[in-house]
């Protein structure tokens, strides 16, 4: 099946400085999301981006479907941007939803 | 803005007891879906629903689990014979259309399982 890989594992920053976050998967797909999972364990959608660009406010994502990988950009972070970042994609054909094993940031004020 | 609605937030039970999660998905989606995350692990896909039958399921959702829609509007899992290893959060999700073919799915805040 589809192998879902996300980085950095980990992440800490400074209150106000930039970041990427990578997900790479292993097969075609027709779905991704990214999810930002909050400190109360709530799966929030941050963008449905199967291809191109996104922006929504400090966030935006690109996804190059063509080599497998897409990237989240958060710019100017703040300390509610702590928490878990999933990356899911959806094969091409299938109902089947795989999550990478998430990017944890934690903002320092 | 509509939303997945999932009852109840926190449920606790013993060993071998049957427990039926809730879900009532976005009222003009077609696809549903159960995931569940283990405490501090990813979010794992169970099974999707559509047209009143699985579509998909992962090895996880063996004979202890069902599905159900059981009127127009929720969509519940049923898990017969609890086990420890259950414990974890349970995710409902739906979308408009085929989660392959491409569309957002949208995840209710989850029920937290304990099984002591």
């Amino acid at each position: 099946g589809i192998q879902v890989e996300q980085s950095p594992p980990d992440l800490i920053l400074q209150e106000g400085a930039n970041s990427t976050l990578r997900c790479n998967f292993s097969d075609s797909v027709n779905n991704l999301q990214w999810f930002h999972q909050n400190p109360w364990g709530q799966l929030i959608n941050l963008f449905y981006i199967p291809s191109g660009t996104k922006q929504n406010g400090r966030l935006s994502a690109t996804t190059v479907a063509t080599e497998r990988y897409s990237l989240l950009y958060i710019s100017s972070s703040q300390t509610t941007d702590s928490g878990v970042y999933f990356c899911a994609v959806a094969y091409t054909g299938g109902f089947k939803t795989i999550f990478g094993a998430g990017t944890r940031l934690f903002v320092k004020a | 803005e509509p939303e997945v609605t999932q009852t109840p937030s926190h449920q606790v039970t013993q060993m071998g007891q049957e427990v039926i999660l809730r879900c009532v998905p976005i009222s003009n989606h077609l696809y549903f879906y159960w995931y569940r995350q283990i405490l501090g692990q990813k979010v794992e896909f169970l099974v999707s629903f559509y047209n009143n039958e699985i579509s998909e399921k992962s090895e996880i959702f063996d004979d202890q689990f069902s599905v159900e829609r059981p009127d127009g509007s929720n969509f519940t899992l049923k898990i017969r014979s609890t086990k420890l290893e259950d414990s974890a959060m349970y995710f409902c999700a739906s979308s408009g259309l085929k989660g392959g073919t491409g569309n957002e799915q949208f995840f209710g805040p989850g029920t937290r399982l304990t099984v002591l």
